[in-house]
């Protein structure tokens, strides 16, 4: 059974700083990765998704590796500002799924002024 | 372009009443799905379909019903709600489901007293 585990579940970092987040999975038999960002009391926004026979993908400040034999991914986040304050979801799309995907339990960041 | 919707935003009911969580989405997507966010155990997928027509179970489907009339419309049932149905519902829709992103509507706070 796949299983998703992101560590740490908290991080507090002052800003400007430059950080990694990690994701690690048990089964490499994935079509993709995805990472969500969740603010308190709303839904899931994704940010980045890295498919099976990607490296990383890039978006801004943001930057998600796929290392897929190893089960693992971050995403790396620089010069990090307040606002990105948020809680973190990685999830995997196992092959077969139909859609479905397999979360861990997020890193809540909190980037303080 | 409203994307996912979800309604009510939050709801309180007692043990044994029912109810159904609306989901509609404006993007023509195929693929809808239903989470339950519970504190300490992330995201764990309820029910999905992907197309009109078309519903499967997920991984925690006990006490819920699905039905998927139309592309747009994705509600999701409590037969007789129990405590532990408490929490935080999340329907999803994509394109197709594999490969593609996931969009999220803003969630259902539900208590069941």
């Amino acid at each position: 059974k796949q299983e998703v585990t992101q560590i740490p579940a908290a991080l507090s970092v002052p800003e400007g700083e430059n950080l990694v987040l990690n994701c690690s999975f048990t089964d490499s038999a994935i079509y993709n990765l995805q990472w969500f960002r969740q603010d308190p009391g709303k839904g899931l926004t994704s940010l980045l998704l890295i498919q099976s026979s990607q490296r990383e993908q890039t978006s801004g400040r943001l930057n998600a590796s796929l290392d897929k034999s190893s089960g693992r991914s971050t995403l790396y986040i620089a010069a990090s500002q307040p606002g990105d304050s948020a809680t973190y979801l990685c999830a995997v799309q196992a092959r077969g799924s139909q859609g479905n995907l397999i979360f861990g339990k997020g890193t809540k960041l909190s980037v303080k002024p | 372009n409203a994307g996912v919707t979800q309604t009510p935003k939050f709801q309180v009911l007692k043990t044994g009443q029912s109810m159904t969580l609306q989901c509609a989405q404006d993007m023509n997507h195929e693929y809808m799905s239903w989470y339950r966010q519970d504190p300490g155990m992330g995201l764990r997928l309820i029910h999905y379909s992907v197309g009109a027509g078309i519903t499967d179970q997920g991984e925690v489907p006990n006490g819920y019903n699905v039905s998927r009339s139309t592309t747009e419309d994705f509600p999701l049932r409590l037969l007789s709600a129990a405590p532990s149905q408490t929490s935080v519902y999340f329907c999803a829709s994509s394109v197709r489901g594999e490969t593609e992103k996931l969009f999220f509507g803003s969630g259902t706070q539900l208590s069941v007293l």
